[in-house]
């Protein structure tokens, strides 16, 4: 079973907020990165660190953490939103990595 | 512009062996942690294996003494070679490069568009 926890599907009316959440008790120690993926493509990362994102993110993803618990944020969401969203960071003892079992975003 | 193309994907029967090869340009290959990340048909993604650029190696429970992560800085080429298949190893292969930067801050910043592999009896 994987060792961050997210929510399996959210969705979100065109243009509203959303927040996706990714829990597991190594958040506390690490940051969580954040993928976007749409069918048939590799992943992509959107949010990594505090709340970086990569160059050509639009500034709509945001990403922030309290506790265990790391969140990404999309403000005014589009239709090309719509995808899988996964969190990864390192386990808790530091050495392996982990993905959460991501999150389908639905743009309704 | 940094490139990642994976290779050597393919069909095996359970209990055989494949080698994957990822090819890599555009970036100082030797400075970079590199890394395999798969993900099964409909499932999520999972990490399976990483090695930094002086040749450290970490491995997922699940394949650990059965799969074996390589680079040759030479040839900017990440290799994951791997033994004993099972069916639960069929996926899709990603080589996915280390953004780097603080320890606590890890991500995946460029991936490659992935190999499929399919264990079948």
């Amino acid at each position: 079973s994987s060792e961050l926890t997210q929510d399996p599907a959210v969705s979100v009316a065109l243009g509203q907020t959303v927040r996706i959440t990714c829990q597991g008790d190594s958040l506390r120690s690490y940051y969580a990165s954040w993928y976007q993926q749409k069918p048939g493509q590799a992943p992509l990362l959107v949010i990594y660190g505090k709340n970086n994102r990569p160059s050509g993110i639009p500034d709509r993803f945001s990403g922030s953490s309290s506790g265990n618990t790391a969140s990404l944020t999309i403000t005014g969401a589009q239709a090309e939103d719509e995808a899988d969203y996964y969190c990864n960071s390192r386990d808790i003892s530091g050495d392996h990595l982990v993905f959460g079992g991501g999150t389908k975003l639905t743009v309704l | 512009e940094v490139q990642l193309v994976e290779s050597g994907g393919g069909l095996v029967k359970p209990g055989g062996s494949l080698r994957l090869s990822c090819a890599a340009s555009g970036f100082t290959f030797s400075s970079y942690s590199m890394n395999w990340v798969r993900q099964a048909p409909g499932k999520g993604l999972e990490w399976v294996s990483s090695i930094t650029g002086s040749s450290y190696i970490y491995y997922a429970d699940s394949v650990k003494g059965r799969f074996t992560i390589s680079r040759d800085n030479a040839k900017t080429s990440l290799y994951l070679q791997m033994n004993s298949l099972r069916a639960e190893d069929t996926a899709v292969y990603y080589c996915a490069r280390d953004l780097g930067g603080s320890y606590r801050e890890h991500s995946f910043d460029y991936w490659g568009q992935g190999t499929p592999v399919t264990v079948f009896s």
